[in-house]
This record gives structure tokens, C-alpha cells and sequence, in this order.
């Protein structure tokens, strides 16, 4: 799980902005996900993608927007029609939709 | 869809005592279940992961069994330490080639 990284580790942005948090790796998995922790609760599937220029939405996907352009790397937008958007933000890659590997995740907070 | 629960959702054990923490799920298409442990405000980690045509499957001081019958399965800590005190999360692997998370259970162990 070496090979995927978050970035930045904190965010901090004001309601109503749009703000894009990173997720990169080297391991050649062709799946790839995000998935929102909020505290005491366990890892809600936002969106997902399997192979490259494909998504798939999860169950927590309105509000969230993502782009798979490289199979390197998975971005995901919070938009401002978020409700909620403080949160842990946890990518995650696999490279057979079976063994999921995690990054250091993003944790956002939103005033 | 997939439904994941998870019990109990706190457990305290003192150390070199047994933990046993159990989950059930609603599909019974669901062919894979990993267990996840999460140390505090860092990244879930995969411990051990069992496949739908394995009853039972052991590394070292864990073990995790699997009663499909019963759509049930069971992580198995022995002789544990302080440092096995985390968060730990079930998931099966339904629909779609997703993952559904349990809640988490929170582990204690006192020295």
C-alpha cells in the first residue's frame, strides 16, 4: 500500500468552494475507489472505477465528482452540492476488484 | 444490495486473552470477505481475507472462519497484545465487484 498516495493529508476550504483531492499509484492496479469515513463510522463507497475512462457511482455518490483519465490516478471532486463534506477521504486501488489497498487518506474540513 | 453488520461494535480483552469479532451479510452471492484493521487517524490496513469455497483460513495469531450456510463470518485474535488495540472492519465483496463495510468494532487490550 506503499504505492498510493494522498494528497494533501489536511484541507481546509470555506462553503461553497469546489476543491479536488489527489490519489496517484504506481502499482499498476486497474481498479481503483473512494470511499468517506466519518468519525466512528465505517467506509461509505463513494465512486469507483475498474479500468480506465470508466466509472461507476457508489452509494454516497451525489455531490462527488470523479475523472479516470489515467490509470495512475483517480481525482475526486467535492463540489459545493455536498451537504456534508467534512470528512476522511480514503482512495483506495486493487488489482483485481478483489484485495483493496489503502492510501494515508485526506481529511477535509469545510467551515 | 449487500448489508453488512457488525458485532459487537466495542470489545476490551486483556492481554493474551482471545478476541472474537463477528459479522453477517445479506447476499449470499457475496465470494469474498476481508478484514481491515485501522489504527487512529491512519489507514485501514488488510489483515486477513478469506474466499467463499474456504472455511477457514489462519496466519499466525488470526484467523478468520466463514459459515456460508449461515451467511456469517468471524475474525479470531489469540493471545493478543496491546498493539492488536484498533479499529477493526469486516466487508463483503457483492454486487457490482464492490466492497460493503461493516460499522467497525473497537478493540481494547489492557495490559
Amino acid at each position: 500500500d506503499g504505492g498510493i498516495t494522498q494528497s494533501p493529508k489536511y484541507l481546509f476550504r470555506k462553503e461553497g468552494q469546489n476543491v479536488t483531492l489527489s490519489c496517484e499509484q504506481n502499482l499498476n492496479h486497474d481498479a481503483m475507489y473512494w470511499y468517506r469515513q466519518d468519525p466512528g463510522q465505517g467506509l461509505r463507497l463513494i465512486y469507483y472505477s475498474q479500468i480506465v475512462n470508466d466509472f461507476q457511482k457508489g452509494d454516497i455518490a451525489e455531490g462527488y465528482s470523479v475523472s479516470r483519465e489515467k490509470k495512475e490516478s483517480f481525482p475526486l471532486t467535492v463540489t459545493s452540492a455536498q451537504k456534508n463534506p467534512t470528512a476522511f477521504y480514503l482512495c483506495a486501488s486493487s488489482p483485481n476488484s478483489y484485495e483493496q489497498y489503502f492510501g494515508p487518506g485526506t481529511r477535509l474540513t469545510v467551515t | 444490495g449487500e448489508n453488512v453488520e457488525q458485532h459487537p461494535s466495542t470489545l476490551s480483552v486483556q492481554e493474551g486473552d482471545s478476541a472474537v469479532i463477528k459479522c453477517t451479510y445479506s447476499d449470499s452471492a457475496s465470494n469474498y470477505f476481508p478484514w481491515y484493521k485501522q489504527e487512529l487517524g491512519k489507514r485501514p490496513q488488510l489483515i486477513i481475507d478469506i474466499r467463499s469455497n474456504v472455511g477457514e483460513k489462519k496466519d499466525q495469531r488470526i484467523a478468520v472462519t466463514l459459515n456460508k450456510t449461515a451467511k456469517h463470518f468471524s475474525l479470531h485474535i489469540t493471545e493478543t497484545q496491546p498493539e492488536d488495540s484498533a479499529v477493526y472492519f469486516c466487508a463483503a465483496r457483492g454486487y457490482g465487484n464492490k466492497l460493503v463495510f461493516g460499522a467497525g468494532t473497537i478493540l481494547r487490550v489492557k495490559s
